[in-house]
């Protein structure tokens, strides 16, 4: 199994300002998806990028791969108390039974509170 | 409504109880997923169905049963948990197992306490 690890775990900033958080692992992945979880509910997909440096903006959201496959980012710009929740990383490797199949490992998370 | 509905969504069992978790979707998934994610640590993959057959099985204790009647449903049957086995219990579907670049749509979880 493939670790991701996430960086920081807790991240407590006012509304308005920019963040960015970390995923990295030493093993290459196929593709990349981060999702938000909030409480109680389960994760929801926010983006997959699959090649190496590819950037990908969803409003406020920057999401990057890196150049060899084995890390990505998710920068925030302004954020609001919306954007409060756990994101996390999780990168798609072969399952070894399988051969072909693949799952994703996820990491455990940045803790993101955004406060008004 | 994520299109991926989990029941129970809370359970409190005895540690001599069975019960079992229910997962639907009706996305016209493939694969369909189980995973336990407990505080502090990440998701773990519990067992994987492609097209109602059992892909991985990842080292799971038999306690833990998973049965996948149709491509539309999944459950997990409970039987002697121990109380390490509280956590909240995620079920996903996705539209294969064969590139990993689809995204996972996970239900809301049941939260599962072992007392």
């Amino acid at each position: 199994t493939q670790l991701l690890e996430q960086s920081p775990q807790f991240l407590s900033i006012q509304e308005g300002e920019n963040l960015t958080v970390y995923c990295n692992s030493s093993s290459v992945f196929s593709s990349l998806q981060w999702y938000r979880q909030e409480p109680g509910e389960g994760p929801v997909l926010l983006v997959t990028v699959v090649t190496g440096g590819e950037v990908k903006k969803l409003k406020r959201l920057t999401f990057q791969f890196g150049d060899a496959r084995k890390d990505s980012s998710l920068h925030i710009t302004a954020a609001q108390p919306g954007d409060t929740g756990l994101y996390l990383c999780a990168g798609a490797d072969v399952m070894i039974s399988s051969g072909s199949a693949r799952q994703l490992t996820f990491g455990s998370g940045t803790q993101l509170t955004v406060l008004p | 409504e994520t299109g991926v509905t989990q029941t129970p969504r809370h359970l409190v069992m005895g540690m001599t109880n069975k019960k079992s978790l229910k997962c639907e979707q009706h996305l016209g998934h493939n694969a369909m997923y189980w995973y336990k994610q407990s505080a502090k640590k990440p998701l773990e993959l519990m067992f994987v169905y492609s097209l109602e057959e059992r892909v991985e099985n990842n080292s799971v204790p038999s306690r833990f049963s998973p049965e996948c009647p149709n491509s539309s449903h999944l459950f997990l049957h409970l039987h002697t948990l121990q109380p390490e086995d509280s956590a909240l219990y995620l079920c996903a579907s996705s539209q294969d197992v064969g590139q990993g670049n689809y995204g996972y749509t996970f239900g809301s979880g049941t939260r599962l306490t072992v007392v």
